[in-house]
């Protein structure tokens, strides 16, 4: 069955430092990985994917991650956090062989949190 | 910007009661999810329609819960009778159809269920 950790449920982060949060995924054949963040009483805001091509994917806001498939991980990244980047983040991944069903099974979240 | 429009935001309801909630995916994408999120979990998949036909509906609880689609445009979800382990937030998504795989969210309805 295809599935995603988020070891950490929460990240702590001064301003101005890099931040980094975690995502390991296990999945039959190559993987499609997503990165979703979520501010309080919101829906979902899509940040980045990985389909195929280069490893290193560059997304909105600022933020990148890295697909590494010896390590099965797709970690999410930025230079430089701010406070505004307090928030919820989600790790995706839908099933490569799921054919007409385009289903994302979710991670359980990661909090970061960015003191200023 | 184009956004995926939900209603309402919030809804408390009694037990044994009927709810329903509607969603307005962006203009012109043809896949509309809904998901259910838990307290403190990730989104699950309850159903996927491509245009007004059910993709998946595997995770569907079918005995009250039901989702259409009629015209492939707008949708509603709704629980009868609501228990109180449906307290959640619902999560209306769309995204262009096949092919096209990341998926574009509305801003939710939270149910309480009492």
């Amino acid at each position: 069955a295809q599935s995603v950790a988020q070891p950490e449920d929460q990240v702590n982060v001064a301003e101005g430092n890099p931040l980094t949060v975690k995502c390991t995924y296990s999945v039959s054949g190559n993987p499609y990985l997503f990165w979703y963040v979520q501010y309080p009483n919101r829906g979902l805001q899509f940040l980045l994917k990985y389909i195929t091509g280069d490893n290193l994917v560059k997304g909105s806001y600022g933020f990148e991650a890295e697909f590494n498939k010896s390590q099965t991980s797709f970690h999410l990244k930025k230079p430089s956090a701010l406070v505004s980047d307090s928030a919820l983040y989600f790790c995706a991944v839908r099933d490569p062989y799921g054919g007409a069903t385009n289903k994302l099974i979710f991670g359980t979240g990661t909090l970061l949190a960015v003191q200023p | 910007e184009a956004e995926v429009a939900q209603s309402p935001r919030y809804k408390i309801t009694e037990k044994s009661q009927a709810v329903a909630f509607w969603c307005d995916p962006i203009s012109g994408h043809a896949t509309l999810y809904w998901y259910r999120q838990i307290l403190g979990q990730g989104p699950e998949l309850l159903v996927q329609f491509q245009d007004e036909s059910v993709v998946d509906d595997s995770q569907l609880p079918k005995d009250r819960f039901s989702a259409e689609r009629l015209k492939g445009v707008d949708s509603t979800l709704k629980i009868q009778p609501a228990e109180l382990g449906d307290s959640a937030m619902y999560l209306c998504a769309s995204s262009l159809g096949q092919g096209s795989y990341e998926q574009y969210f509305g801003p939710g309805t939270r149910l309480t269920v009492t």
